[in-house]
């Protein structure tokens, strides 16, 4: 079945790093994948998606290429803020699952100032 | 924001107790999933529903049945509530392939 693992956390950087989060996936067919964020609190929410090959999605400074040929998601964003810290889930759906998506288990990131 | 709401948002509840979480939609969105979310393991889904009295199990469906009576509403239950189940309950909608919306989760505790 469908799979995506994540690089695991938590990830800590100092205001102005840069940031990459691993992602890679494993699924038949040819996915949508996605990025999460999720804030203290809160529910997910989208940050940004690719729904084909080579496709770049991106969103407040993040930015991440749908890779088909090394199956990979990863989520970069070239000077972090404190206001990053959050959990970051890469995920993908498959519009031939009833539009089921699987998630990753989640990265924490937290910027210190 | 999609228009997706849930209730309550808290709730401590004792062992053996049934509960009912709602979730409620605006969007008129065909696909509707209930999953929890714990510590470490990431979402994981426990029932979705793909209309209006269709339904069917997730990963981790035992001790939890949903019912779709209505486009808008998705409701959630634990028959008899576990400490296992204590967790962080999350709603959300969609259309196939594309983006999931999220609601603001229901914080559940079982004593």
């Amino acid at each position: 079945g469908d799979s995506v693992t994540q690089m695991e956390g938590p990830v800590t950087l100092s205001e102005e790093a840069f940031l990459t989060i691993n992602c890679t996936y494993t699924a038949t067919g040819y996915p949508s994948l996605f990025w999460y964020v999720q804030y203290p609190g809160e529910g997910l929410q989208l940050l940004l998606k690719a729904t084909k090959a080579d496709d770049k999605g991106s969103n407040k400074g993040f930015e991440a290429t749908y890779r088909k040929e090394t199956t990979s998601f990863h989520l970069e964003k070239g000077s972090v803020q404190v206001s990053d810290s959050a959990v970051y889930f890469c995920a993908l759906t498959s519009n031939t699952n009833a539009g089921k998506s699987t998630f990753g288990d989640g990265t924490t990131l937290t910027v210190k100032p | 924001d999609a228009g997706i709401t849930q209730s309550p948002r808290h709730k401590v509840t004792e062992t053996g107790t049934p509960v009912t979480l709602r979730c409620h939609q605006t969007e008129n969105h065909r696909y509707m999933y209930w999953y929890r979310q714990d510590p470490g393991h990431g979402l994981r889904l426990i029932h979705y529903s793909y209309g209006v009295k269709d339904t069917d199990k997730g990963e981790v469906s035992d001790g939890y049945s949903v019912s779709r009576s209505k486009t808008e509403d998705f409701l959630l239950t634990l028959e008899s509530a576990t400490s296992s189940q204590t967790s962080v309950y999350f709603c959300a909608i969609t259309s196939p392939g594309e983006t999931q919306y999220f609601g603001p989760g229901t914080r559940l505790l079982v004593l």
